[in-house]
């Protein structure tokens, strides 16, 4: 167990529909990293959010945004969905030192038929 | 941010031999950190080896650092079936998030 849940585990959506997939951080952690990770790949960063502001990027589009709340658990919205964005989606959160590492929860298994 | 490359992309050994795989990073780094996934899910730290360390060890895990070559390597001793995984190595700088690279494969058959 890691403390970081994330719901929910699977999800089958249609394409061009919309999707908002939830991460709970662990306690005391400030900082929430979001992944998309497709069969047989690494996974890749989507954004991350350090005290409810967005301070980091990957090469994803607008349509995919995301928020993280006061208590700093975190939202991952994709808008639009197209059949690519199947995939485990993947959230992450540390601490605030450089020197912590991130705890990850088990993913969301997102299928867009 | 940067990613790190992982080398080889698949690795298969038989239980008690050990398992060496290799990152490699560009730009300088505060520290790099070493993941394993089980299949579909989520990561699991390993090991986290500061710039000024050269070597860290953790149970039959044992990783070494060299930052004149920007590289990382990680060696998993006596390895298990159960050590059966794809491992990822993320370099961190400041205000950086961590980049994964694609991993290496480790299969270990009995």
């Amino acid at each position: 167990e890691t403390g970081v849940t994330q719901s929910p585990t699977h999800l089958i959506k249609t394409r061009g529909q919309q999707v908002t997939l939830r991460c709970s951080s662990q306690s005391g952690h400030n900082t929430v990293s979001w992944y998309q990770q497709a069969l047989g790949q690494g996974p890749q960063f989507i954004f991350q959010y350090y005290r409810e502001e967005e301070n980091g990027r990957g090469n994803f589009p607008p349509r995919f945004s995301g928020l993280q709340f006061p208590n700093y658990s975190s939202e991952l919205n994709v808008n639009a969905l197209e059949l690519d964005d199947s995939a485990l989606y993947l959230c992450a959160s540390r601490g605030k030192s450089m020197n912590t590492e991130a705890f990850f929860g088990q993913g969301t298994r997102l299928t867009v038929v | 941010s940067q990613q790190g490359e992982e080398d080889p992309q698949a690795l298969s050994i038989q239980e008690g031999e050990n398992a060496t795989m290799n990152c490699s990073y560009k730009t300088s780094i505060n520290n790099l950190q070493w993941y394993r996934q089980n299949s579909g899910r989520g990561l699991v730290h390993l090991i986290l080896i500061r710039s000024n360390e050269r070597e860290k060890h953790s149970g039959r895990l044992r990783v070494t650092l060299d930052t004149s070559k920007k590289s990382s390597s990680l060696l998993i001793t006596a390895s298990r079936a159960a050590d059966t995984a794809s491992y990822f190595c993320a370099p961190l700088t400041p205000g950086t998030a961590l980049i994964f690279g694609k991993g290496t494969t480790l299969s270990v058959s009995s």
